[in-house]
């Protein structure tokens, strides 16, 4: 069973601080590593994609990729009240490009 | 650009019954997917389309649940007879080539 595992959190931290995300995958054949960001009764939305090993930056955002530890990460950087939302990990299931998502992480930015 | 447009946003029916939910996705996008969100839950495939064929299905449960893309533009999911454990949100998402998929609003189905 392909698996996306992520920490459900809540992961508290205060306005300004870098929040740190993480996830683990199963399939090492996975080759596409999204984040999507999802407010309460909202539909989720794309922050970050990562197809190679390292970091990614875009922002205040930074995606970061070990494929041989399976492990993907997300960065935010001087963390604002609005980044509070669940943020989910997505993993490419096999090669039609359909994704397995984790449970997400509930991130709260403290003011 | 127009995203992908989903109707309704909510719907209340009772167990047993059937329940049609409507996906248009963005322009151009060849590939249409449904997901089901359960409260608390990260977004499970129930069934992708690559223009009016189905790529995968294998999630779906086929003696309840149906979809369609007759035209390969639009999309329809029926739930039919519902039960209780279908209450969700059911997710749209649309995506071109090899690029990232983007989603619908939703539709929350509460099964009484």
């Amino acid at each position: 069973q392909k698996e996306v595992e992520q920490n459900s959190g809540p992961l508290s931290v205060p306005e300004g601080a870098i929040a740190s995300l993480n996830c683990t995958y199963s399939d090492r054949g996975s080759q596409s590593f999204f984040w999507y960001r999802q407010y309460s009764g909202k539909s989720p939305e794309l922050i970050m994609f990562i197809y190679s090993n390292g970091d990614k930056e875009d922002g205040r955002f930074t995606a970061q990729l070990n494929k041989a530890s399976q492990y993907v990460s997300l960065l935010i950087r001087d963390s604002q009240p609005s980044d509070s939302a669940t943020y989910l990990c997505a993993v490419n299931r096999g090669s039609q490009g359909n994704l397995i998502f984790g449970k997400g992480t509930k991130l709260s930015v403290k003011p | 650009e127009a995203g992908v447009a989903q109707s309704p946003r909510y719907k209340i029916i009772e167990k047993r019954q059937s329940v049609a939910f409507w996906c248009n996705p963005i322009s151009g996008h060849a590939t249409l997917y449904w997901y089901q969100q359960i409260l608390g839950q990260g977004p499970k495939l129930l069934i992708q389309f690559q223009n009016n064929g189905v790529v995968d299905d294998s999630q779906l449960p086929k003696d309840r649940f149906s979809a369609e893309r007759l035209k390969g533009v639009d999309s329809t999911l029926k739930i039919q007879p519902a039960k209780l454990e279908d209450s969700a949100v059911y997710l749209c998402a649309s995506s071109v080539d090899d690029q990232p998929q983007h989603f619908g609003d939703g539709t929350r189905l509460s099964i009484l």
